[in-house]
């Protein structure tokens, strides 16, 4: 069973950086298109970006709202994705869950917390 | 990009079919065949249903049913069943995914 694991969630200041990693098991994560999700509170769910796998080019495509801001990276020799966010504003608080796939979502992480605040 | 635009609350009786909708536009839903949708349970991670407007994932019952016309999706679910009760939310690529806001599905 696909499994995804996220970590590395926590307060940051405005203005601050934070890095999102997240761990996949029971899957070939190499041959994984991931991406990454959030849901701020009391809103909807917002897609962030995706990173192709390395065999489709690697490459990343980005939501607007955070295009600049967050870079989508991998390293399938650890089967992890990262998620490296600079800039931070107090509207990207959220929960960011990880998920597989890079247009429809298979296996969904339970997600890590996010907190942007003075 | 907008959110699509999803009813906030639906219900049935056990044995029903029901219909939730899910209103785009031609830069999203009518621009694509990338439409999918999630149910999800208090508590649980969302689980993927249906992918590609109409394609069940593996092991959905086929009572769950996708579709779309112009610039809204559709989800049916037919002989509604007390574990159907849940959460459903829509989404589609086109340039980028957006998600709908979510729809409560209540079985009375």
């Amino acid at each position: 069973e696909a499994q995804v694991v996220e970590s590395g969630g926590g307060l940051v200041r405005p203005g601050g950086s934070l890095r999102l990693s997240c761990v996949a098991s029971g899957f070939s994560f190499s041959d994984a298109w991931m991406s990454w999700v959030r849901r701020a509170p009391g809103k909807g769910l917002e897609w962030l970006g995706r990173i192709k796998k390395k065999a489709d080019g690697g490459t990343t495509e980005y939501a607007a709202p955070v295009k600049g801001r967050f870079t989508i990276s991998r390293d399938d020799s650890k089967d992890t994705l990262y998620l490296q966010m600079d800039s931070l504003k107090s509207e990207d608080t959220g929960v960011y869950s990880c998920v597989t796939g890079g247009h429809y979502f298979g296996a969904w992480g339970q997600g890590t917390l996010v907190t942007v605040s003075s | 990009q907008s959110a699509l635009t999803q009813p906030a609350s639906l219900s049935g009786s056990p044995g029903q079919s029901i219909t939730i909708s899910c209103a785009g536009t031609s830069s999203d839903v009518g621009g694509g065949d990338f439409v999918s949708w999630y149910q999800q349970h208090p508590g649980k991670t969302p689980k993927l249903m249906i992918y590609d407007v109409s394609v069940r994932a593996s092991g959905v019952p086929h009572r769950f049913f996708g579709s779309k016309s112009g610039n809204t999706a559709s989800l049916t679910i037919s002989g509604l069943q007390a574990e159907d009760e849940a959460y459903y939310y829509c989404s589609s690529y086109t340039n980028g995914v957006i998600f709908g806001g979510g729809t409560k599905l209540t079985v009375l």
